[in-house]
């Protein structure tokens, strides 16, 4: 079975924090996605990443920052925290051929105070 | 640019009873469709995919979804609902020749009553 692992479920900071998501796939995926899911907007993609080192803007990305140093592990950052980017983050990943099914972790729940 | 449009917030529906998600997408070229499932506090399960071939997908719990080109669909359906079917739904797209992230809609929100 596909594991996508992300390393809070819950996360509480104060605004002006660096914040750290990690995530990480144990399926040698080449692709590996954010999203932020806020109610009655669905999911909105942040930012992905094809390959180690290589990444995209998404629909969302302000504010945001990602890195991809090892194939496994995609990190998402939040440069400044601010109030509005409370909401749940999820992590996917899928192979590279391109009608791959996306496979997701549990998501975080963070709260900027 | 692609969009996907599940025009019901809520769709309630008596155990038992057979259950329709309405999903529309818009995509400059041929679509592949997804259908997954998030329970409270989780993230999203996979259910179903239209890549090619057969318009009628079949995928896991009992669910399958149709493919309408002329549409622009993929609904979900189910002959049989089940109290445990209560859940929030997503359809999503991406075009075959796009970038590779998928595009969501809202989410629909399905309760079985008893």
């Amino acid at each position: 079975d596909v594991k996508v692992t992300q390393s809070s479920r819950y996360l509480v900071k104060r605004t002006g924090e660096k914040v750290f998501l990690e995530c990480v796939q144990d399926m040698d995926h080449e692709n590996m996605f954010w999203y932020r899911q806020d109610p009655g907007l669905g999911l909105r993609l942040i930012y992905f990443s094809y390959d180690v080192k290589m990444k995209e803007k998404g629909d969302i990305p302000e504010g945001y920052s990602v890195s991809r140093e090892k194939k496994e592990r995609f990190s998402l950052i939040l440069e400044s925290a601010s109030t509005n980017q409370t909401s749940m983050y999820l992590c996917a990943s899928s192979g590279a051929f391109s009608g791959e099914t996306q496979y997701f972790g549990p998501g975080t729940r963070l709260l900027v105070l | 640019a692609q969009s996907v449009a599940q025009p019901e917030d809520q769709v309630n529906v008596a155990e038992g009873n057979p259950l329709t998600v309405k999903c529309t997408y818009s995509v400059s070229g041929n679509p592949y469709l997804f259908w997954y499932v998030q329970y409270p506090n989780r993230g999203l399960q996979f259910l179903l995919k239209y890549i090619t071939g057969d318009n009628l997908v079949k995928g896991s719990y009992g669910f399958e979804a149709e493919f309408n080109k002329s549409q622009t669909s993929f609904h979900l359906k189910k002959p049989s609902a089940l109290v445990s079917d209560s859940a929030l739904y997503f359809c999503a797209v991406r075009d075959r020749t796009g970038r590779r992230a998928l595009t969501f809609g809202s989410g629909t929100r399905l309760q079985v009553q008893p």
